[in-house]
């Protein structure tokens, strides 16, 4: 099992340009959230798909945005990004049953210069 | 965010113990966990507690809950340089095996070898 698998590991845009992250969850989970980990924070929540929608949302503007595919994995948009984007972005999956801690990806390190 | 208080930061020498503590508001929190996240890297689930429970041992790492006072703590024993690291207390009440979770600072634990 290979665990919550995130890509890419590293990324570096400009301001303004438009990002795609992606996540592909455990294997027998069926929901995706993501997390954006500025430095030295916690993470914060930005969305969590299951069924291929969008269930709940975190305090993020509208430019982040995301996508669940039949098989579970997930991707996250964020258009015009803003130097405030940098961060570590944080897939985690679980099943929504039974004990309910969820599996964390390594994260993908986005730097907007 | 605000739902969990823990202290920045602890530092210790390698081969001491370990306790970080964790004071939460929600009183109706089933289980208890703890995630270790280590330099540039995602997070782990280390252990959890049931709130029904008052100690949970694993190992080198022990979990006591008061559940009276709302206070968790985890020990760590013979601490490695290996647990340097964020810990991140996170108590879960029911149902909600698709709520997102509310990540608090964390406590950052240097270990001096």
């Amino acid at each position: 099992d290979a665990g919550v698998t995130q890509s890419p590991t590293h990324l570096i845009k400009t301001r303004g340009q438009q990002v795609t992250l992606r996540c592909s969850p455990k294997s027998g989970h069926d929901t995706v959230s993501w997390y954006q980990q500025a430095l030295g924070q916690g993470p914060q929540f930005i969305f969590q798909y299951y069924e291929e929608e969008e269930r709940q949302r975190g305090n993020f503007p509208d430019r982040f945005s995301g996508h669940q595919f039949p098989n579970y994995s997930s991707e996250l948009n964020v258009n015009a990004l803003l130097l405030g984007d940098s961060a570590l972005y944080l897939c985690a999956s679980n099943l929504g049953q039974g004990l309910p801690e969820a599996f964390f990806g390594q994260g993908t390190r986005l730097t907007v210069v | 965010g605000e739902d969990v208080e823990q202290s920045l930061f602890l530092s210790v020498r390698e081969g001491d113990s370990s306790v970080i503590n964790c004071t939460y508001t929600d009183s109706s929190s089933t289980y208890l966990y703890w995630y270790k996240q280590e330099p540039g890297a995602g997070l782990q689930l280390l252990t959890y507690i049931f709130s029904n429970m008052d100690m949970k041992q694993d190992q080198r790492l022990t979990v006591l809950l008061n559940k009276k006072d709302k206070h968790l703590s985890l020990r760590i024993a013979d601490t490695q340089t290996g647990d340097s690291a964020i810990y991140f207390c996170l108590p879960k009440v029911p149902d909600t095996g698709r709520r997102a979770l509310t990540f608090g600072s964390g406590t950052r634990l240097q270990v001096q070898p």
